[in-house]
């Protein structure tokens, strides 16, 4: 699976969008990119995932580049209970659904 | 919520016990993963099952074992109990479809004292 680099801090201002990058550039053509989320000593959340177009859903969108060697996680409208580790992961589709590989993630922390 | 239940949530022992983990996953998901997650580590895959046969091994010490059962519930066996073996360990599930996202539960929180 692809490595994933990402910041490892980010501030936002509640009521704010916030844009969390992530880097991939060494993804082939069959990985998906995912997004988790976890909020301290909770279960990882998932959020949202893709291939190669944008997506959306009830908690984010999903921006990927042209090129897939990058992505953005949207999360519209910020609150305080977003603040959380953020995980891009990307992973290979295949027919048998492997594990995720966790890296540190980047600590998102909502300031009212 | 995930969908998925993990019990119990809470777990004190001493050190040189086994227990016992348990893991419901999300109904219609063939596949169960358990993690670990330790203070200052992040989160470690151990190993994965899939329709009742194991799938993939992480970094999974000879003394854990784990099975998954006709329901496909699953359970994670730690022996020999250390110190370092407290942590929190997650279990997760999927349909086991291609590009289909893990879906986590809450946790149990294992001290070894």
């Amino acid at each position: 699976d692809a490595k994933t680099t990402q910041p490892t801090s980010m501030d936002c201002a509640e009521g704010r969008a916030a844009n969390l990058p992530c880097n991939h550039s060494t993804i082939s053509g069959n990985e998906y990119v995912y997004w988790y989320r976890q909020i301290h000593s909770q279960g990882p959340q998932y959020i949202i995932h893709g291939l190669k177009n944008n997506e959306t859903n009830e908690m984010a969108s999903l921006i990927i580049t042209e090129d897939r060697k990058s992505s953005t996680l949207i999360l519209p409208h910020a609150t305080l209970r977003d603040t959380a580790v953020y995980y891009c992961i990307v992973r290979v589709a295949s027919g048998s659904a492997r594990q995720l590989t966790f890296g540190s993630g980047t600590q998102l922390t909502v300031l009212p | 919520d995930s969908g998925v239940t993990q019990t119990p949530k809470h777990l004190i022992t001493a050190t040189g016990q086994r227990v016992t983990l348990r893991c419901s996953p999300r109904s219609g998901d063939l596949s169960v993963y358990w993690y670990q997650q330790s203070l200052d580590q992040g989160l470690q895959f151990l190993i994965q099952y899939y329709n009742g046969e194991e799938r993939a091994k992480g970094n999974i010490l000879e003394r854990f074992s784990a099975q998954q059962f006709p329901d496909l519930h699953s359970e994670l066996n730690l022996s020999s109990l250390e110190l370092g073996d407290s942590a929190l360990y997650f279990c997760a599930s999927s349909t086991g479809g291609a590009g289909s996202p893990l879906h986590f539960g809450n946790g149990t929180r294992l001290t070894v004292t």
